[in-house]
């Protein structure tokens, strides 16, 4: 079966632009994560969505990051008004209970802000 | 607050050698520990993980683990190391009070000399 997929797998942009990150997560997992990868750094907890439940937003880093996902589908990233600190590889996982069941990632998407 | 150390920022070894990377946990209860392998350019690739039971725990490409809570250790084992082991290690701890987010430590790059 399909794993979880993002796109695009690299995003280039202007500081001060808009940016959208995709995450398809396997089909029937119902919890999606999005964490954040700086260069040379772990990864960083960004939000978290488990079925109909509101999600748990605590990690953004900002308002001028959210997330929504629709139902148990797809979810996008959103960056408004980037800066160069925004600049990482975004990463996209989900799993299929909730708690800390097994977190299956994504490719990434590599994000530059110039 | 919950944290995760690799102490080891980059570690060489032989092929053939043995090989060992460190990783403790701050978390009052028992928390479930993954290890994830990441190889340039890919996403992460469960390599083990432990929920609960026996503390040696069995992965995949010839990893083990164990678990020792009097150290909160959960430190990675692999008696003889391949050239297709160099790849960055992630080692993380997650909890259910906090609804499925990991804590990743920094990692630990691994470099194999043939």
């Amino acid at each position: 079966g399909a794993g979880v997929s993002q796109s695009p797998s690299n995003k280039v942009t202007e500081k001060g632009k808009d940016v959208e990150l995709r995450c398809d997560p396997i089909s029937g997992h119902t919890a999606l994560y999005w964490y954040r990868q700086r260069l040379g750094q772990g990864l960083e907890f960004l939000i978290y969505f488990q079925g109909n439940s509101a999600p748990d937003k605590s990690g953004l880093p900002s308002d001028r990051f959210s997330a929504e996902r629709t139902g148990e589908s797809v979810s996008t990233l959103t960056i408004q008004r980037t800066q160069q600190e925004d600049s990482a590889v975004y990463l996209c996982a989900s799993s299929s209970d909730r708690g800390p069941d097994t977190q299956y990632f994504g490719p990434g998407t590599r994000l530059t802000v110039l | 607050a919950q944290s995760v150390t690799q102490p080891d920022i980059h570690i060489t070894v032989s092929e053939g050698a043995s090989l060992e990377l460190r990783c403790n946990y701050s978390y009052g209860a028992t928390p479930y520990l993954f290890w994830y392998v990441q190889s340039p350019g890919q996403g992460l690739q469960l390599l083990l993980k432990y929920f609960s039971g026996d503390t040696l725990v069995q992965g995949i490409k010839g990893f083990e683990a164990e678990f020792k809570r009097s150290q909160s250790s959960f430190n990675l084992r692999k008696p003889s190391v391949h050239w297709s082991d160099a790849a960055e290690y992630f080692c993380a701890v997650g909890r259910g009070s906090t609804l499925g987010r990991l804590y990743f430590g920094r990692g630990t790059q691994l470099t194999v000399w043939p």
